[in-house]
């Protein structure tokens, strides 16, 4: 049940772009993106609903297709600060007794160097 | 964002011993609050999901009998280590979902390290 995160690990330079991709094996209601820092929680990213959403901040845009049950994260022309672990996390669609929770994937590592 | 606070960010107890994390939403109400743990280099894992006035839903495999949870408010939620041991050594991280933007974003807690010795 926990969703699939692709690429495990990324290594950039300054400027480069990054696509994660997130697949779920069930039909999902929403998507939801972290990023987290060594030793920090999980900052909130970005919240993708059933629909078939792309919503976009600043350098980080998302889309997420319902159909395919897969969302993918893309970070354009990136920062030394986007380093760190990313976690999609899946809300499954029909409520029940998972209403509200979110199953995280593996998580991908990025590395930005100078 | 919504803000949700931790505390405390770091204890340390002797083996045996019980300790209490307190989870506050600061600025939503928070019907569900949800209580995860992490070991290092893995992903996040759900232990329960705390319930304003009524009684948490665990996940399976977590000891509902060692991990006591009790949701008092619609602003905080708390998590009782009992009889810690070692193994119970993790980040524990508290999160809520802000439903009143519509989407639900869900906002994590700080965090709270907890070293059993």
């Amino acid at each position: 049940q926990q969703p699939v995160q692709s690429p495990q690990a990324v290594i950039l330079r300054e400027g480069e772009d990054a696509v994660i991709n997130c697949s779920s094996s069930k039909a999902l209601y929403s998507v939801h993106w972290y990023r987290q820092k060594h030793g920090e929680a999980p900052v909130f990213l970005m919240i993708l609903l059933k629909g078939g959403e792309q919503k976009g901040h600043e350098k980080i845009s998302a889309s997420f297709n319902e159909k395919k049950q897969q969302s993918s994260l893309y970070l354009t022309a990136s920062q030394l600060s986007y380093s760190g672990t990313y976690f999609c996390g899946t809300e499954i669609a029909g409520g029940g007794t998972s209403y509200g929770k979110l199953t995280f994937g593996q998580g991908t590592i990025l590395t930005v160097h100078p | 964002g919504a803000v949700v606070s931790q505390h405390p960010s770091w204890v340390i107890c002797k083996s045996g011993t019980s300790v209490k994390i307190e989870c506050r939403s600061l600025d939503f109400q928070a019907t569900t609050m949800f209580w995860y743990r992490q070991f290092p280099k893995q992903s996040l894992m759900l232990m329960a999901t705390s319930n304003e006035g009524s009684k948490a839903t665990y996940e399976q495999g977590v000891e509902k009998d060692k991990f006591l949870i009790n949701h008092a408010s619609l602003t905080l939620s708390t998590l009782t280590v009992t009889s810690a041991h070692p193994e119970d050594s993790s980040f524990y991280i508290c999160s809520a979902r802000d439903w009143g933007t519509g989407g639900g974003e869900q906002y994590f807690g700080p965090g709270t390290r907890l070293t059993v010795t």
